[in-house]
């Protein structure tokens, strides 16, 4: 089983509508979680850090279930500029080195 | 603010030529790393340093990568010589000091071609 996992997509979605993608975890023990958004040809940018007791940030709410190791992204009314890709990253342990998944790439359709 | 910099922001080059890749950190931040990107393996760690000292280098391709940071303000990823399959998108991050739920800030990258 790979460390992180995403679907790689692509979600092609209306604009308007609710997305949600998640990401799976391998590693029982790991402590911090983030999603970060990157645009074509640009670099990765943190969107949001992933609480244990989930939070949200506008229009974004991140989720994380241990029990399952998985985490999530649920993205409202989402807007043309949402368009991206949102890599999952994980550190597995209190360490400096925090883990990558592939990405998900979102088309938001007008 | 000042983000994290790096130069050049694009470089082509023929195999065999030497090819050094330039970072300039976030100040204050105490840990930097470089990856590389392809669209088949994503987003690699290639190697990070704590406070100047290189810590982990396991992500280093070969001997023909190295890496140094000679100050808090300055790393270079150097190849040589270079090969085609080196082709990437480069990318250094910076975060500040304490365990690992600091989220890293990353460059713009820089595009390299390996011709």
């Amino acid at each position: 089983r790979k460390e992180v996992e995403q679907d790689p997509g692509p979600f092609n979605v209306p604009e308007g509508a609710t997305v949600a993608f998640n990401c799976t975890y391998s590693n029982s023990a790991s402590q911090s979680f983030f999603w970060y958004r990157q645009d074509c040809r640009k670099e990765p940018k943190l969107l949001m850090s992933v609480y244990s007791s989930g939070n949200e940030d506008g229009r974004f709410t991140a989720q994380l279930n241990r029990a399952s190791q998985y985490i999530s992204l649920l993205i409202r009314d989402s807007k043309l500029s949402d368009s991206a890709t949102y890599l999952c990253v994980v550190n597995p342990t209190w360490d400096d080195k925090i883990i990558f998944g592939k990405g998900t790439r979102l088309h938001i359709l007008p | 603010d000042a983000g994290v910099i790096q130069s050049p922001r694009h470089e082509v080059t023929e195999m065999g030529q030497e090819v050094t890749l330039r970072c300039k950190p976030i100040s204050g931040h105490d840990y930097l790393f470089w990856y590389r990107q392809t669209m088949m393996r994503g987003l690699e760690l290639l190697i990070y340093f704590n406070n100047n000292v290189p810590i982990d280098d396991s992500g280093m391709p070969e001997d023909r990568f190295s890496a140094k940071m000679p100050n808090a303000s300055f790393s270079t990823l150097k190849i040589q010589p270079s090969e085609p399959r080196d082709s990437a998108v480069y990318f250094c991050a910076s975060r500040p000091g304490g365990q690992g739920d600091q989220p890293q800030h990353f460059g713009d990258g820089t595009r390299l071609s390996i011709l």
